[in-house]
């Protein structure tokens, strides 16, 4: 497809369980965005990947939290031991990498997860 | 460090009217970009418009416009003619240029159009 993917669409887990959310960006793009969204609030950064550069974690709220991004193309973002304040909706967005920072970024329609 | 406000949590307009949204940010960038998306009930985030801080000219993009004034660290969304459709959360948000960094994003204001 054109736009950004994510996998799954939903997911509903049992606390300390991991799960692991996928996404796969717009082909050609070279930054990758993971936000977080709870229920009513904005977006909150968690971690990003510009090309082949360490990502930045700074937005990463545990050490529970994970990501990697595999030859530069899909990325996984890994919730260990999940708890319920972790219940959101995960956004991954993918933007190309012309320089100037004008570049919007494009949104995946987000994984829901809903911890039990 | 980059902040955005969005002061209005909820606004209605009648349909076919023109709506303003506001956002005012604060950030240390001498250079920077705003951008706005809309988030409607099925959850996508919807990218409407950009504006750069050296951009001389307020942007505009078909029924969306940006009343940028950069003195007052504001970048309001106008949005004329006001459709059903346009019912959704709006979000504000910002980055410094020169890098792809991540978005700063204000809490939404959520629209709602009346028939």
């Amino acid at each position: 497809g054109a736009g950004v993917s994510q996998s799954p669409s939903n997911k509903v887990t049992e606390k300390g369980k991991d799960v692991e959310l996928r996404c796969d960006p717009i082909s050609g793009h070279t930054a990758l965005y993971w936000y977080r969204q709870s229920l009513g609030q904005g977006l909150e950064f968690l971690i990003y990947f510009q090309g082949n550069s360490a990502p930045d974690k700074s937005g990463l709220p545990s050490d529970r939290f994970s990501a990697e991004r595999t030859g530069g193309s899909v990325s996984t973002l890994t919730i260990q031991r999940t708890q319920q304040e972790d219940s959101a909706v995960y956004l991954c967005a993918s933007s190309s990498s012309v320089a100037g920072g004008n570049q919007p970024q494009h949104f995946g329609d987000g994984t829901r997860l809903s911890i039990l | 460090a980059q902040k955005i406000t969005q002061t209005q949590p909820g606004m209605f307009v009648q349909e076919k009217e023109a709506v303003t949204l506001d956002c005012t940010y604060d950030t240390s960038d001498p250079s920077y970009g705003l951008f706005w998306y809309k988030q409607p009930s099925s959850g996508e985030m919807i990218f409407l418009i950009y504006q750069g801080s050296y951009d001389q000219q307020n942007a505009t993009e078909g029924r969306y416009s940006l009343n940028f004034q950069k003195a007052r660290k504001s970048a309001n969304l106008v949005i004329s003619a006001s459709q059903l459709g346009d019912s959704a959360m709006y979000f504000c948000a910002m980055r410094g240029l020169g890098r792809n960094t991540p978005l700063v994003f204000g809490k939404g204001t959520r629209l709602s159009v009346i028939a």
